[in-house]
């Protein structure tokens, strides 16, 4: 069975400065995706991030990049310059293909605060 | 706008009673997943479907069940409800196949009084 890991229930930040959240995962499967959900007060589940399992390159889209290390089944989300609107929930969340059907497992959630 | 609706967007009602949910995929998604949140709590994995049939299950109670039609739209049912099933519920749905990713719609709340 596949486990996602999220060791940060609760973590603050100044804001402009960075940050950077936790996830481990558990998996057998060689081919797989990764990806950090955010989930403000709104309770919207926005997707963040992705990151394929068989690209070695770190994933980056603007002030959001992770550190995904495949051998230490580790995949973290640093946020960069961080803004009061980055305040949310962030799920970290694994994928997989089974029978030609996607699976896909999140981890219980880091509550990040910027604090102004 | 992720493309994937749900309704309705709350529900109120009372111990014992049976409600539907339910959920538009994006168009062209094969692939509809159901998930449960309760306050403050992570994303509880209900079920999958992929183009009508039951692809995986998790901590789905026997009085939930859940349905894929032919249009693909998705039904998730509670019966019997309690006061802990209160929840916020999403559905998400994707694409089948390696490139893709999941999109979420808005969710219903449920509240059990």
């Amino acid at each position: 069975a596949q486990t996602v890991t999220q060791s940060q229930p609760e973590m603050s930040v100044q804001e402009a400065e960075t940050v950077t959240l936790s996830c481990t995962y558990d998996t057998s499967e060689n081919n797989y995706y990764l990806f950090w959900y955010k989930q403000p007060p709104s309770r919207q589940m926005i997707l963040v991030i992705r990151q394929e399992a068989y690209k070695q390159q770190n994933a980056t889209e603007n002030r959001f990049s992770v550190n995904f290390q495949k051998a230490a089944k580790s995949f973290s989300l640093k946020i960069s310059d961080s803004q009061l609107g980055d305040t949310a929930m962030y799920f970290c969340a694994f994928m997989k293909l089974v029978g030609g059907a996607n699976n896909l497992f999140f981890g219980t959630g880091t509550r990040l605060t910027v604090i102004p | 706008d992720s493309g994937v609706t749900q309704t309705p967007k709350h529900l109120i009602t009372a111990t014992g009673q049976r409600v539907t949910l339910r959920c538009s995929p994006r168009s062209g998604d094969l692939s509809v997943y159901w998930y449960q949140q309760s306050l403050d709590q992570g994303l509880q994995f209900l079920i999958q479907y992929y183009n009508g049939e039951e692809r995986a299950k998790g901590n789905i109670l026997e009085r939930f069940s859940a349905q894929q039609f032919p249009d693909l739209h998705s039904e998730l049912n509670l019966s019997s409800l309690e006061l802990g099933d209160s929840a916020l519920y999403f559905c998400a749905s994707s694409v089948s196949g390696w490139d893709t990713e999941a999109f979420f719609g808005q969710g219903t709340r449920l509240t059990v009084v």
